[in-house]
């Protein structure tokens, strides 16, 4: 079974600075896509970015980009020019490519990301 | 659009008590997914439906059944409410099983409290 960790359960940021999150996961699939959701207080899960694992280009989506280390089992979240909006839970999730990925998510436990003005 | 629709938004039950959660989604999407998500854990699959007909166990079946109505609805029933299923419920679709990249669309949860 696949497992994503994130190992920084609270992250602080000045407003307008950068900031990343970090998440390694555990496969023995080669094939494979990851996820980062964000999750608002508002409850709404709130897709991110995501990345094929056969890419060896980082997805970047306006101010979010990520750096994957295939090798390494590792996605990390940049997030640049950090605004008061980015105040969330994050997730990083995996989802293998087996069986046409018909399966769900497997989740991180997440990181709770705090803006400072 | 309305996405994802999950009813009810909040429910306290008690022991014992059996209930169904509603899950509707109007993207013509085939996958749909029931989650839990407990205080300082991320969301756990319970289980799926990679398309309409057919249902599968997830992470964390246990206590739960599920239903897929139609293409458009998924249910999840308790039939008989345990504390420890006390929650926060997430209802998600995708467009397709044989595209794994398209991302999952969720719904706004159900908050279920079993007192």
């Amino acid at each position: 079974a696949q497992t994503v960790t994130q190992s920084q359960p609270e992250m602080s940021v000045q407003e307008a600075e950068t900031v990343t999150l970090s998440c390694t996961y555990d496969t023995s699939e080669s094939d494979y896509y990851l996820f980062w959701y964000k999750q608002p207080p508002s409850r709404q899960m709130i897709l991110v970015i995501r990345q094929e694992a056969y890419k060896q280009q980082n997805a970047t989506e306006n101010r979010f980009s990520v750096n994957f280390q295939k090798a390494a089992k590792s996605f990390s979240l940049k997030i640049s020019d950090s605004q008061l909006g980015d105040a969330a839970m994050y997730f990083c999730a995996y989802r293998s490519a087996l069986g046409g990925g018909a399966d769900g998510l497997t989740f991180g436990k997440g990181t709770h990301l705090i803006i400072q003005p | 659009n309305a996405g994802v629709t999950q009813t009810p938004k909040f429910q306290v039950l008690k022991t014992g008590q059996s209930m169904t959660l509603q899950c509707a989604q109007d993207m013509n999407h085939n996958s749909m997914y029931w989650y839990r998500q407990d205080p300082g854990m991320g969301l756990r699959l319970i289980y799926y439906s990679a398309s309409e007909g057919t249902t599968d166990k997830g992470e964390v079946p246990n206590g739960y059944n599920v239903s897929r109505l139609n293409k458009r609805e998924f249910s999840l029933r308790l039939e008989s409410a345990a504390p420890s299923q006390t929650s926060v419920y997430f209802c998600a679709s995708s467009e397709s099983w044989t595209r794994s990249n398209q991302p999952q669309h969720f719904g706004d949860g159900t908050r279920l409290s079993i007192l």
